[in-house]
């Protein structure tokens, strides 16, 4: 079992939708959440991230945690051709002997807004 | 503020021979991080440095590669000798004081 698992997709959506995108985690003890954007060729870029169960808001982004369940998602809100992109679920399990801040990805969900 | 920057932006070498990557993270970023990304696969934690010194490198595949972060600044990458194996693209990223992590463009690493 991968400790981070995202669906590869592509995902594909029309400009103006709602783009939802899952990622789920096998250690409980991971504390923080986060996602990438990361454009063909470029550096993954952070979005958002999130500590605490429940909704976050920033923009037109929504990052939703769920850890009973070990969930994390993202909601993209009027989708733009911009958006198109791999969206990296990341994980981090501070302290506990572990490497301070170390993330541990999922492989991606390739999005495609199309016009 | 300048950025993670890495160099060179892509090399492609044979089987056997050495190779260096660098990274130059943000100014005044004491933590700094390697990972990778084989084609198909995750990127994958390979080792963390606070300043000079290596927190964690559990994430190195073996002793062929070997990292080094002389003075806290900037940090060097090798592997050698190259394997077929190790290519893929090679991520620098750095952190201050909180969560964020900045990531650098990548190495693209092509051992032939």
């Amino acid at each position: 079992q991968k400790e981070v698992e995202q669906n590869s997709g592509p995902l594909s959506v029309p400009e103006g939708a709602i783009a939802s995108l899952n990622c789920t985690y096998s250690d409980r003890g991971s504390q923080s959440f986060f996602w990438y954007r990361q454009y063909s060729g470029k550096s993954p870029e952070l979005i958002m991230f999130i500590y605490s169960n429940g909704d976050k808001e920033d923009g037109r982004f929504t990052a939703q945690l769920n850890k009973a369940s070990q969930y994390v998602s993202l909601l993209i809100r009027d989708s733009q051709p911009s958006d198109s992109a791999t969206y990296l679920c990341a994980v981090i399990r501070w302290g506990g002997g572990t490497s301070y801040g170390k993330l541990t990805f999922g492989q991606g969900t390739i999005l495609t807004v199309h016009p | 503020e300048a950025g993670v920057t890495q160099f060179p932006s892509h090399s492609v070498i044979e089987k056997g021979q050495t190779v260096t990557l660098r990274c130059d993270p943000i100014s005044g970023h004491d933590n700094l991080y390697w990972y990778r990304r084989v084609m198909g696969k995750e990127i994958k934690f390979l080792l963390h440095f606070v300043k000079e010194s290596k927190q964690d490198e559990s994430g190195m595949p073996n002793n062929r590669f070997l990292a080094e972060r002389t003075g806290g600044t900037y940090s060097t990458l090798k592997v050698q000798p190259a394997e077929l194996e190790d290519s893929g693209v090679y991520f620098c990223a750095s952190r201050h004081g909180g969560s964020e992590q900045f990531f650098g463009p990548g190495t693209r690493l092509t051992v032939l």
